[in-house]
């Protein structure tokens, strides 16, 4: 299975600020996504990034408010923008590699809003 | 709403014993996969299933797939103390593209 590395591993922003989480992988893979884990909650899909080209998004999630950039096969970087605490959370890259169908998780960035 | 949803939602177990959770869907998917989570890190792969598939083993894991009820569920057999986690249901339904909606979770307490 892959190696998946996300930075930061955890962070506490003020509100109306953005952050961007790197997401790493140590193989190239077919597809990779981003989702958002709240408070005491399950997972939620945002978006798939698309490899060179805008991301596919999630409904009740935009663009502006995620921008996604995927520049290659191993990486991807999401960004949280003009934080409110209401975006406190874990978020979470995932990836299927080559010729599988097993999606494998990050270690995920722990998002605290003040 | 997820498509996903597993009961229970919460289970308490001695250790030693075996711990048995479900997860219900309702569309037709191609897999299933089960997940751990400790403590809100990030989730560890379990096992997958297909959706030709009706039992998978992995070590202490027993994973069943029944389509005609759209439900699957994970026995954890022999549960240590280290079984403490968060366990979550992911399908991908056909023509989804890999996308995962997940279940709920149920959430494992396993007391030495």
């Amino acid at each position: 299975s892959a190696v998946i590395s996300q930075k930061p591993s955890r962070d506490i922003c003020q509100r109306g600020t953005s952050l961007t989480i790197q997401c790493q992988v140590d193989s190239q893979v077919t597809m990779m996504f981003w989702y958002r884990q709240q408070p005491g909650q399950s997972l939620t899909l945002i978006a798939t990034a698309n490899q060179g080209s805008e991301a596919t998004y999630e409904s009740g999630f935009v663009i502006d408010k995620f921008p996604i950039s995927r520049p290659n096969l191993t990486f991807s970087t999401l960004t949280v923008s003009n934080m409110s605490p209401e975006d406190s959370s874990i978020y979470l890259c995932s990836v299927v590699g080559l010729a599988e169908y097993e999606q494998y998780f990050g270690p995920g960035t722990r998002l605290t809003v003040t | 709403s997820q498509q996903g949803e597993e009961d229970p939602q919460a289970l308490s177990i001695q250790e030693g014993e075996n711990a048995t959770m479900n997860c219900s869907y309702k569309t037709s998917i191609n897999n299933l996969q089960w997940y751990r989570q400790n403590s809100g890190r990030g989730l560890v792969h379990l096992i997958l299933i297909r959706s030709n598939e009706r039992e998978k083993h992995s070590g202490r894991l027993r994973v069943t797939l029944d389509t005609s009820k759209k439900s699957s569920s994970l026995l954890i057999t022999a549960s240590r103390a280290a079984d403490t986690a968060s366990y979550f249901c992911a399908t991908d339904a056909v023509a989804a593209g890999n996308k995962l909606t997940f279940g709920g979770g149920t959430r494992v307490l396993v007391k030495p």
